[in-house]
């Protein structure tokens, strides 16, 4: 079954840009049925959604975070990529890579990647 | 501030029934399908309900959903102490045109 895992750096300096890959296995990135996406979470806090691409390029991003955001997606590797600008210490969260179906849920999660911006 | 409303928390005994609610507006739960993810400590978040009323592969018949008007709510029947987690709501907003989450309610079984 379709298996997501995220990798990139734990820790990002301030001002710096936030880098994470997500591996997907299981089944072809480029499927009709998903977009492929972006979630975070503070520690302790709730959910909110970064963005989601397709394996067209065709991008959705949460307005609160448009100008700071760029996913892209590389079909020849089966993975898709953040990256988040200017990062300061509110951008500390756990990351998960989803897969979007057909807009409408998200399912399956990777495990989640913390990423730590000091202050 | 989320979007959509839950309560931050719940709690009932084992073998009883709770209800959380999900309230938003006619921009997001009013023209689209919710979805509902169940996350247990120190894990990822699970898909637990989509398309207000579905349930995936694997989830007992006890968890259960549904959707009217601006709400949703998600019911869980037979509660067991491993049902003790965090409860996400999410649907998408098209006034935002973003996806939208509620702020989580923890789900205490005493």
């Amino acid at each position: 079954q379709l298996q997501l895992q995220e990798s990139g750096p734990g820790l990002v300096k301030p001002s710096e840009t936030l880098s994470l890959t997500c591996t997907v296995s299981g089944g072809s990135i480029s499927s009709s049925s998903y977009y492929w996406g972006w979630i975070r979470q503070p520690p302790g806090k709730g959910l909110e959604w970064i963005g989601s691409i397709y394996y067209s390029g065709s991008t959705y991003y949460n307005p609160s975070l448009k100008s700071r955001v760029t996913i892209s997606v590389d079909t020849s590797k089966n993975q898709f990529s953040l990256k988040l600008s200017s990062v300061t210490a509110a951008d500390t969260a756990v990351y998960y890579c989803v897969a979007w179906y057909g807009l409408n849920w998200f399912d399956p999660w990777g495990q989640g990647t913390l990423v730590t911006v000091p202050s | 501030q989320s979007v959509l409303t839950q309560p931050p928390s719940v709690s009932a005994a084992p073998g009883q029934k709770v209800t959380i609610s999900c309230s938003g507006s006619s921009s997001n739960i009013g023209n689209s399908y919710v979805s509902w993810y169940q996350q247990l400590p120190g894990t990822a978040p699970k898909l637990l309900i989509y398309e207000n009323n579905k349930r995936p592969s694997g989830i007992p018949d006890r968890f259960s959903g549904s959707k009217s008007g601006t709400s949703a709510t998600l019911g869980i029947t037979g509660l067991q102490t491993g049902d003790e987690a965090d409860y996400y709501c999410g649907t998408w907003d098209s006034s935002l045109s973003a996806w939208v989450f509620g702020g989580g309610t923890k789900l205490t079984v005493l």
